[in-house]
């Protein structure tokens, strides 16, 4: 059974730093992993997508990288701001049998600070 | 706009009343789904659906039932069988494939009073 973890489940920076974000997953046999925001009270958004061929993706400010064989990926923000603040997930997608399914991790919020 | 449409946004059940909530999508995707996210949780699969006409239970489906009479909609009933339905309910598609780039609505608050 998939499980993915991400950690720290929370975190407090300042305006400015340069921040990492880790999911680890255990069923390293995946096809893509998705990172997403997610602002209180709302549905998430996604932002990056790593198909399971791919390293890393970029958009913006934010990278994510990919290492199927140890089972981890990165979400790598440059530069961060207050409106930045959110809770940010990981999913990972693989198929159990002919079915694909998706696992999310439990998230870490993420609290930029003036 | 192109996007998913997610209503009510907040919903108060009193118990043993069954309600729906309401899915709708313009973006011509094909694979639909229902998931369910409680504090301190991942999100977890309830019901989804590929094609017109079909649909799949997910991880936790007791309790819940679907539909899927039109490609842009897949409405959710949670009925009285649900032993704890208070959560925020989230509804995602998938265009083409059913490994790609998942896309979520704004999500419903139920509340059983």
């Amino acid at each position: 059974k998939q499980e993915v973890t991400q950690i720290p489940a929370a975190l407090s920076v300042p305006e400015g730093e340069n921040l990492v974000l880790n999911c680890s997953f255990t069923d390293s046999a995946i096809y893509n992993l998705q990172w997403f925001r997610q602002d209180p009270g709302k549905g998430l958004t996604s932002l990056l997508l790593i198909q399971s061929s791919q390293r890393e993706q970029t958009s913006g400010r934010l990278n994510a990288s990919l290492d199927k064989s140890s089972g981890r990926s990165t979400l790598y923000i440059a530069a961060s701001q207050p409106g930045d603040s959110a809770t940010y997930l990981c999913a990972v997608g693989a198929f159990t049998g002919t079915a694909s399914k998706l696992t999310f991790g439990t998230g870490t919020r993420l609290q930029v600070t003036l | 706009d192109g996007g998913i449409t997610q209503s009510p946004k907040y919903l108060f059940r009193k118990e043993g009343q069954n309600v729906t909530l309401s899915c709708e999508q313009n973006l011509n995707h094909d694979a639909m789904y229902w998931y369910r996210q409680d504090p301190g949780q991942g999100l977890r699969l309830i019901y989804y659906s590929q094609i017109v006409n079909d649909f799949q239970k997910g991880d936790i489906a007791e309790g819940y039932s679907v539909s899927r009479e039109k490609k842009e909609s897949f409405p959710l009933t949670v009925t009285s069988a649900q032993k704890n339905p208070t959560a925020f309910y989230l509804c995602a598609t998938i265009p083409g494939t059913n490994t790609g780039e998942l896309f979520f609505g704004e999500g419903s608050r139920l509340t059983v009073l």
